[in-house]
């Protein structure tokens, strides 16, 4: 089965950009989505279809996927932008949601 | 708006079975493909199955196939997951999710709140 796999953890501090990697076999040739939770909240998608933003994100997070490796990129943190970042794509050869691992972003 | 309100939860004796529903209003529930995604305490999301618009095909992930049938009723809105010979790894949030794509591929654009089950005894 496909596997994704992010970093554990990100830390930053305010006002810089903090960029979360998702690696997967040729995951250049998947569109990949980006999801924020909060804790004990519902995933809220940031990213969808590898770099476009759905309305009321801010501009400041943006996503790029070549090769084996999609970047989430989020310029200039905000304490309010701590929170766990997953990476997703859709296996369409078998049906099935693939996640990556998670990644907690830590605004220092 | 969209709406998935997820019900069914709480705690369960190992072996034991539980069915999950998620009431989905807002949308035209049956254009779309459903999905039942879980998230375990302090771990990550787990996509667990997905049922086509009409209830024609079923996919499962691999830790789940054989106990778990996602099932739904196009009259009534809801979706079903019916969990049987539950294990203690079960345990999680269970959130059902709404894809932009009416054939359930692509991203999750709308979640439900989520309902906890705990298998324990």
């Amino acid at each position: 089965s496909y596997v994704l796999t992010q970093p554990p953890s990100v830390s930053v501090a305010p006002g810089q950009p903090a960029r979360i990697t998702c690696g997967g076999n040729n995951i250049g040739s998947n569109s990949v989505h980006w999801y924020q939770q909060k804790p004990g909240q519902a995933p809220v998608v940031v990213v969808y279809d590898d770099s476009d933003r759905p309305s009321g994100i801010p501009e400041r997070f943006s996503a790029s996927n070549s090769g084996n490796t999609a970047t989430l990129t989020i310029s200039r943190v905000e304490a309010g932008d701590e929170a766990d970042y997953y990476c997703q794509v859709w296996d369409s050869s078998s049906h099935r949601g693939v996640f990556g691992g998670g990644t907690k972003l830590t605004v220092l | 708006q969209v709406q998935l309100v997820e019900s069914g939860g709480g705690v369960v004796q190992p072996g034991r079975s539980l069915r999950l529903s998620c009431a989905a209003s807002g949308f035209s529930f049956s254009g779309y493909g459903m999905h039942w995604v879980r998230q375990a305490p302090g771990k990550g999301l787990e996509w667990v199955a997905i049922i086509w618009y009409d209830g024609s095909k079923k996919y499962y992930a691999d830790s789940v196939k054989g106990r778990i049938t996602i099932s739904r009723d196009n009259s009534k809105n809801t979706l079903y997951l019916q969990m049987n010979s539950l294990r203690a790894e079960d345990t999680a949030v269970y959130y059902c999710a709404l894809p932009r794509r009416g054939d359930g591929g692509g991203y999750f654009q709308h979640w439900g709140q989520g309902t906890l089950v705990t298998v324990s005894s």
